[in-house]
């Protein structure tokens, strides 16, 4: 079965570009999660999505960052425009129902550089 | 608000060397405890938990228990190997929430 993946591994791109970031749930998990965790500090929560539906956002840092999962399926995170302070590694994770994170599987992450 | 503190790394360690990373926290409730190990190109994966306390979680030769006296939840290991290279993180969730805390991640680096 495969696992999480996640689109770029890498990224460097300049302040005030966009940057868009991909994640494949495994097959047939309905929630998925992003997180973020920024310049080896703590591990943050961005928000969940069940199916198509934003369940909560409450983690988002603010209004450049749109996450989308049309079809229920992979889900987009894009950043427009990026920011200095945005550069860190981003997570997504997914499970087959909501639940606490021991049952949620991580993809090995986007590292994302703003120069 | 919940906050989990991890010592500073990294941790350089001769293989077969003993291990211990502590990990303390702050919640307002009775939270479940993680630790999570991200090796080189992986994604995070579950280590070890420990529900309740005095709980013990062990899992691939690594181990830690719950202290509600403490605050604590230091992993251990009484032998590393190389492979055991990875950053590990602590973390907490609290009533079944799915918006967990995490600590910062300690990198371990052993060498042969």
């Amino acid at each position: 079965e495969a696992g999480v993946t996640q689109f770029p591994s890498h990224s460097v791109i300049e302040k005030g570009q966009t940057v868009t970031l991909r994640c494949d749930p495994i097959s047939g998990h309905d929630n998925l999660y992003w997180y973020r965790r920024v310049m080896g500090k703590e591990i943050k929560f961005l928000l969940h999505f069940v199916k198509e539906s934003k369940q909560d956002e409450s983690g988002m840092p603010n209004n450049r960052f749109l996450a989308e999962r049309t079809g229920g399926t992979y889900s987009t995170l894009k950043v427009q425009p990026a920011e200095l302070e945005d550069s860190g590694v981003y997570f997504c994770a997914s499970s087959q129902v909501s639940s606490a994170i021991g049952t949620q599987y991580f993809g090995p992450g986007t590292r994302l550089l703003v120069l | 608000g919940d906050s989990v503190t991890q010592m500073e790394g990294p941790v350089t360690l001769s293989e077969e060397a003993f291990l211990t990373i502590n990990c303390t926290y702050t919640a307002t409730g009775y939270p479940s405890l993680f630790w999570y190990v991200q090796y080189p190109g992986e994604g995070l994966q579950l280590l070890l938990k420990a529900t309740k306390a005095d709980d013990k979680g062990s899992n691939k030769g690594f181990e830690a228990t719950y202290r509600k006296e403490t605050t604590s939840f230091h992993l251990e290991k009484g032998s590393v190997q190389v492979s055991d290279s990875a950053v590990y993180f602590c973390a907490l969730s609290e009533g079944g929430s799915y918006i967990p805390t995490f600590g910062r991640g300690t990198s371990l680096i052993v060498h042969p």
